[in-house]
């Protein structure tokens, strides 16, 4: 069954680093996404993309998130300047039509120390 | 604004039935999801009901709705020990490409 691939599965990193987590989206799949979990919260909604752009993003989605898919099989989400409260674990998610079916990979621990 | 709510923890027996509840707050959800999460992995897509149906009946999995009362149910019929994780309750209010709302998610503990 297809897969949505996520790397690394855990990373830590110093506050203030920039880290950039990868997703490999199914492959037939059109509509992006980011979602974050921080320990014992909701799952929540932080960016998608579609067609090469942004469509929605979230209030957390501020000037410190980027996202780029930067050839035809990854979508990157990109932290600039890492603060301790983005610990959380990242999802990544895609979907054939953007109405249902989303399929998650199994995430991105970050740790921001 | 929206709002997902579930009870955070269930405990069932081996063999029978789990019923997990959800609530929502936006009337004009479109269609409403149950995710599981077992440890360690992803956020795994059981099933999907569309807002103007009633119910849907998957193997041991019966989703019902309430539109009127905003409310949503996952039924697991002769309840596994592999069924032990985190259920997700989920909406989505717009069209194509939308974010998922996501409930705290409910700990179904089965027990042998």
């Amino acid at each position: 069954e297809p897969e949505v691939t996520q790397t690394p599965s855990h990373q830590v990193t110093q506050m203030g680093q920039e880290v950039i987590l990868r997703c490999v989206p199914i492959s037939n799949h059109l509509y992006f996404y980011w979602y974050r979990q921080i320990l014992g919260q909701k799952v929540e909604f932080l960016v998608s993309f579609y067609n090469n752009e942004i469509s929605e993003k979230s209030e957390i989605f501020d000037d410190q998130f980027s996202v780029e898919r930067p050839d035809g099989s990854n979508f990157t989400l990109k932290i600039r300047s890492t603060k301790l409260e983005d610990s959380a674990m990242y999802f990544c998610a895609s979907s054939e039509s953007g109405t249902y079916g989303y399929t998650f990979g199994s995430g991105t621990r970050l740790t921001v120390v | 604004g929206e709002d997902v709510e579930q009870s955070l923890f269930l405990s069932v027996r081996e063999g029978d039935s789990s019923v997990i509840n959800c609530t929502y707050t936006d009337s004009s959800s479109t269609y409403l999801y149950w995710y599981k999460q077992e440890p360690g992995a992803g956020l795994q897509l059981l099933t999907y009901i569309f807002s103007n149906m009633d119910m849907k009946q998957d193997q041991r999995l019966t989703v019902l709705l309430n539109k009127k009362d905003k409310h949503l149910s996952l039924r697991i019929a002769d309840t596994q020990t592999g069924d032990s994780a985190i259920y997700f309750c989920a909406e989505s209010i717009r069209q194509a490409g939308t974010a998922l709302i996501f409930g705290k998610g409910t700990t179904l503990s089965v027990s042998s």
